[in-house]
Order: C-alpha cells, then sequence, then structure tokens
C-alpha cells in the first residue's frame, strides 16, 4: 500500500523569503504522478504542482518548484518570494499510474507573516 | 469555464438519518472521485466513478454509497448517520486518462448531531 509523509504539522515563514515543504512516500510502482495541493481556508483544494515520476527534470510552476528524489521517495515543494496569499494548508499527494484514487499526506499548515 | 460544484456548503443532521451529496463535475469531466476529510483521519479515498459504473471504491462500510448519472453529475449517500459522518466531504473531476490532477470542489461541510 502507498503511503504519503509530511513530517512538518505546522511552518511559517517572513513574507518574501522562501519555504520548503517536505514529503516522502513509500511505494513499489515504478509509475506514479505526485501533487501538491493548498487548501485555503475557503475549504477549496487547489494544485500547485504536479510531477510524473518517469521525468527526471524537477518540476515548477512560477514560484513553486518540487525538488523530486526518486530514489529516495521524496517530493518537497519550495515556495520563493512567499506571499501572505500562500497562507493555507498543504498537502502532498501521490496516485499510481493505474490507480484512480490519491493518497494524501497528513498535511502542513503554513502561515506566511507579514 | 464553471468549476466543480458541491452542493449543499453546510449540513446539518441527525444520528440516524440519511443525507445524500451533490457534485457537477467541471464540463467534459467524466471522472468523479469523492474524499472525506477530518482533522483525525485526514484525506481518505470513499469511490471513484466513470461513465456511471463504481471503478474504485475505499475502506468505507457500506453506508457510504454513490452514483453517477450520464450527464458525469455525481451524488453521494450516507445512510444511518453516525456523529463520526461529521467531516468535509470533498468531490474531484478529472478527464479520463489524464493524470493532471484533480479539481476539486469547495466541498460540503456535513455536521451530524
Amino acid at each position: 500500500a502507498q503511503t504519503v509523509t509530511q513530517s512538518q504539522p505546522e511552518m511559517s515563514v517572513q513574507e518574501a523569503e522562501t519555504v520548503t515543504l517536505s514529503c516522502t512516500y513509500d511505494t513499489s510502482e515504478n509509475n506514479y504522478y505526485l501533487f501538491w495541493y493548498k487548501q485555503p481556508p475557503s475549504r477549496q483544494m487547489i494544485l500547485v504542482i504536479r510531477q510524473e515520476a518517469y521525468k527526471q527534470q524537477n518540476a515548477t510552476e512560477n514560484r513553486f518548484s518540487v525538488n523530486f528524489q526518486k530514489a529516495a521517495k521524496s517530493f518537497s515543494l519550495k515556495i520563493s518570494d512567499s506571499q501572505l496569499g500562500d497562507t493555507a494548508m498543504y498537502f502532498c499527494a501521490f496516485m499510481a499510474w493505474r490507480d484512480n484514487d490519491m493518497r494524501f499526506g497528513a498535511g502542513t499548515r503554513l502561515t506566511v507573516k507579514p | 469555464k464553471a468549476g466543480v460544484t458541491q452542493t449543499p456548503r453546510y449540513l446539518i443532521k441527525t444520528r440516524g438519518q440519511q443525507v445524500t451529496l451533490s457534485c457537477s463535475p467541471i464540463s467534459g469531466h467524466r471522472s468523479v472521485s469523492w474524499y472525506q476529510q477530518t482533522p483525525g483521519q485526514g484525506l481518505q479515498f470513499l469511490f471513484e466513478y466513470f461513465s456511471e459504473t463504481q471503478r474504485n471504491k475505499g475502506n468505507f462500510p457500506g453506508r457510504f454509497s454513490g452514483r453517477q448519472f450520464s450527464n458525469s453529475r455525481s451524488e453521494m449517500n450516507v445512510s444511518t448517520l453516525e456523529l463520526g459522518d461529521s467531516a468535509l466531504y470533498l468531490c474531484a473531476s478529472s478527464l479520463v486518462g489524464q493524470r493532471s490532477g484533480y479539481t476539486f470542489g469547495s466541498g460540503t461541510r456535513l455536521t451530524v448531531v
């Protein structure tokens, strides 16, 4: 069974600084997808970034980038130039290529301070 | 285009009652998944539907059921409600075969008293 672990329940960062959220996962699958979702107080889960396991290049979306280490089964999210609007719960998620369900980590509550 | 729409936003029910939640996916999305989110258990997969067929089911009791209509809209039903069913229920839709990640709705907050 696949499991996703986020070891940082809470983190804070000063506005304009950089923060990295950690995620590790356990799987015997070779083909899979990894995601970071953001859940602000509005409750809606918003896709931040996506990584395909067969791609070695780390995904980047504007201020958001990942450090994907397949051998170590690690998938961290780096947020550069943090903004107040980045304050939210962040969830790491895993989906095997052959599956239709996503496995989520417990989440990291990120607070961006002015 | 319109996002994933879930109704109602909030619901209060009494133990023993049943409840039906609705989800309208993004136009063109044929896969609809449901998740339960609680502070204790986090996000847990309930089931996934495609073309009116349940393709995958999570580890929930039979009191939790769902269905999908020909227009891809989906409903989930919880019968004989228990206090522990209080949660945020999230619906997500996606294009089948496209692992671009799901688009989620804002959820239905169910409180069982």
